[in-house]
């Protein structure tokens, strides 16, 4: 089935790390997406990974895959207030269209 | 930086009526989405399109709901009888041959 599930939401302290977690569905050949998402803003593509890769870091984030659990995470170094927002994963289904099927979204709170 | 464009940013109507949301893809992208956001839930695919052809649709995407690419530049989702339920943020995403999927900052359909 198509379902991609985050946690709602999450707190941190500023300068802390963050850690927003996502299960997947197993489909062959997927590539797993984080996409941020500011008020009212639209979606802005963050970073991805190859479902045949273990991790993938770019500066403040890195990307970690457990293929076995199939469950994804996005570890934000040394949060900001600026990194409030929500937080989507998403998964592209290579086998149709191209398409992304997200999930409900992890709101990520930084207190000064 | 290239980016995906929508207009208009908000389009209020009454139902019944007929709406057209316009987007201008990346130039040398080859694939576009629509998808949508009805306030506080997921990010959920419409339609995909796909050498001047829809290639995958979702059950939400109806006979009301059509896509269009007139020219070169554009492409439009029209709804052609607009419901209470459309109310939603309606996002337009691209793609080059790789995979990395850009959106537009959407438009706000509201239906009253």
């Amino acid at each position: 089935g198509e379902d991609v599930e985050q946690s709602l939401f999450l707190s941190v302290r500023e300068g802390d790390s963050s850690v927003i977690n996502c299960t997947y569905t197993d489909s062959s050949s997927t590539y797993l997406y984080w996409y941020k998402q500011e008020p009212g803003a639209g979606l802005q593509l963050l970073t991805y990974i190859f479902s045949n890769m273990d991790m993938k870091q770019d500066q403040r984030l890195t990307v970690l895959l457990n293929k076995k659990d199939k469950h994804l995470s996005l570890r934000i170094a040394d949060t900001q207030t600026g990194d409030s927002a929500i937080y989507f994963c998403a998964e592209m289904w290579v086998d149709s269209s191209y398409k992304l099927i997200f999930g409900s979204g992890t709101r990520l709170l930084v207190r000064p | 930086e290239p980016e995906v464009t929508q207009t208009p940013s908000h389009q209020v109507t009454q139902m019944g009526q007929e709406v057209i949301l316009r987007c201008v893809p990346i130039s040398n992208h080859l694939y576009f989405y629509w998808y949508r956001q009805i306030l506080g839930q997921k990010v959920e695919f419409l339609v995909s399109f796909y050498n001047n052809e829809i290639s995958e649709k979702s059950e939400i995407f109806d006979d009301q709901f059509s896509v269009e690419r007139p020219d070169g530049s554009n492409f439009t989702l029209k709804i052609r009888s607009t419901k209470l339920e459309d109310s939603a943020m309606y996002f337009c995403a691209s793609k080059a041959g790789n995979n990395e999927q850009f959106f537009g900052p959407g438009t706000r359909l509201t239906v009253l």
